[in-house]
C-alpha cells in the first residue's frame, strides 16, 4: 500500500466550476502538507502548504487538512483554463538513514486537471 | 536569477556514456535534492544533501552519484548511462524556515538510447 494515494483522474471541468482534489495518507508522522501545480514540461510549483488540521485560503485556492481521517484536499473556486495542469499533493517527514536524517517529501501520483472554456 | 536553474534542458545520450546534470540555486538553501519523474511512478528521490559537503542516498540511487562542493551547486552524474535512466530529472532545494517546503527547478529531460 502506498503511503499517499491520489486519484490520477483525469478530471475535466467547465470554466467557473469548483474543483476538488484529494489525497489520503497512511503515515501519521507526516508533518507538513503541500500542494504543487505542474504544467506540462515544467517543474512542480508550490501552491500552498499547511501544518495543522483545518482550512487555509489563498485567493481562489483553499487547502484543507483532516489529520484524524488522514485526508487532505485542495479546492479551486472559479476555475480557469489557466488552472489546467497536474496537481500533486506532497507530505513531509523526517527519515533516519545510516546515522543521519533528512527531510523527505512523499508525493501523490498527481491528478491531471483540464478546465475547458 | 531567483530560484533554481538546471542544465541542459534536454539531452539525448548513447548508452554507456557519462553525463552530468547541473543544478544551481540562488536562495542559499542548505538542503538540496535530485528526483526523477516517470509516468506511473511519480517523483522519486535519487540523492539528497543536507548541507554543503554532505550527501546521502534516496530511494533510487543506483547508477547515480552527486557532490556538494558549495551551497549553490548540486550536480548529478550518471557514470555509465543505461536506457532505464531515461526520465525527467528535477533538482529541488528546501527552505530553511522550518516548513519543509521544497522548490523545484525546470527539469532536464534525458533520453538514453
Amino acid at each position: 500500500q502506498k503511503e499517499v494515494e491520489q486519484d490520477p483522474g483525469p478530471l475535466s471541468v467547465p470554466e467557473g466550476a469548483i474543483v476538488s482534489l484529494n489525497c489520503t495518507y497512511s503515515n501519521s508522522a507526516f508533518q507538513y502538507f503541500m500542494w504543487y501545480r505542474q504544467y506540462s514540461r515544467k517543474g512542480p510549483e508550490l501552491l500552498m502548504y499547511t501544518y495543522s488540521s483545518g482550512n487555509k485560503e489563498d485567493g481562489r485556492f483553499t487547502a484543507q487538512v483532516d489529520k484524524s481521517s488522514k485526508y487532505i484536499s485542495l479546492f479551486i473556486r472559479d476555475s480557469q483554463p489557466s488552472d489546467s495542469a497536474t496537481y500533486l499533493c506532497a507530505m513531509s517527514s523526517s527519515v533516519n538513514a545510516g546515522g543521519t536524517s533528512y527531510g523527505k517529501l512523499t508525493f501523490g501520483q498527481g491528478t491531471i486537471l483540464t478546465v475547458h472554456p | 536569477i531567483a530560484g533554481i536553474t538546471q542544465a541542459p534542458t534536454s539531452q539525448i545520450l548513447a548508452a554507456g556514456r557519462r553525463m552530468t546534470l547541473r543544478c544551481t540555486q540562488d536562495m542559499r538553501h542548505n538542503a538540496m535534492y535530485w528526483y526523477r519523474q516517470d509516468l506511473g511512478l511519480g517523483l522519486r528521490l535519487i540523492h539528497y544533501s543536507n548541507t554543503a559537503g554532505t550527501t546521502g542516498k534516496g530511494e533510487v540511487p543506483d547508477g547515480y552519484s552527486v557532490s556538494r562542493a558549495n551551497t549553490d551547486d548540486f550536480p548529478l552524474t550518471l557514470a555509465s548511462a543505461v536506457p532505464s535512466q531515461t526520465s525527467v530529472y528535477f533538482c529541488a532545494s528546501r527552505t530553511d524556515r522550518g516548513t519543509d517546503t521544497q522548490y523545484f527547478g525546470p527539469g532536464t529531460r534525458l533520453t538514453v538510447l
